[in-house]
């Protein structure tokens, strides 16, 4: 079946250390977003692609970093500069070109600073 | 800059009762709006997407409207069951710029009572 498997479900991050997040999709899908989830608020996008080797900072962007290497792969890394890294983030992709296509949502990761 | 509001913020109602969830949006420039369900904990599942020139959207006990002039979106959940609790979340694609990014709304909250 097709989709979008994240990958840890559950992370925990001690001060000051860098941690990655996986995001991989077998949709054939161009594009591909991170978004973060606060308790109570709704997402916000951190980074997105929509090609190979290209991405573009979305609302909320300092203290992570992204790459797209390949279509299907789209990691995550959240810094030591993030200083509120606690929270859920979800992975999603849609297809470029087709307004009448929609998002397609991984199960997400939950992130905790110990 | 596009934003999404949802009405009430949460919703409890007995089983058996047909409900509505109200969404609202700023601009009128869109390529469609989505609605999703999301269960405590886990990634956001897609319910119905209504495309710009819809009016609305139909699957099982549920009906998604959009009147886009005037910025809004209706979800209709029909003989509500205890199965629906969950918190739903409208998202629209912007048609400004070529991001096909999703503005999310920050939820109704459903509870439907045995």
């Amino acid at each position: 079946d097709g989709g979008i498997t994240q990958s840890p479900k559950y992370l925990f991050r001690k001060e000051g250390q860098n941690v990655t997040l996986s995001c991989e999709q077998n949709l054939n899908h161009d594009a591909m977003y991170w978004y973060r989830q606060d308790p109570g608020q709704g997402l916000r996008l951190i980074y997105y692609s929509q090609i190979v080797n290209d991405f573009q900072k979305g609302d909320i962007a300092e203290g992570y970093s992204v790459s797209r290497e390949k279509k299907e792969s789209f990691p995550l890394t959240v810094t030591s500069a993030q200083k509120n890294p606690t929270a859920f983030y979800l992975c999603a992709s849609t297809l470029i070109g087709a307004q009448d296509y929609g998002y397609t949502f991984g199960s997400g990761t939950r992130l905790t600073v110990v | 800059k596009q934003e999404v509001t949802q009405i009430p913020a949460a919703l409890s109602v007995p089983e058996g009762e047909n409900l509505v969830l109200n969404c609202s949006f700023t601009d009128s420039a869109i390529y469609n709006l989505q609605w999703f369900r999301q269960d405590p904990g886990k990634g956001l599942t897609s319910l119905l997407l209504i495309q710009s020139s819809q009016r609305e959207q139909t699957s099982g006990r549920l009906n998604a409207s959009l009147d886009k002039s005037s910025g809004r979106s209706t979800l209709y959940i029909a003989a509500s069951q205890p199965g629906d609790s969950a918190t739903y979340l409208c998202a629209v694609m912007g048609a400004r710029g070529s991001a096909r990014q999703l503005t999310f709304g920050s939820g109704t909250q459903l509870t439907v009572l045995p």
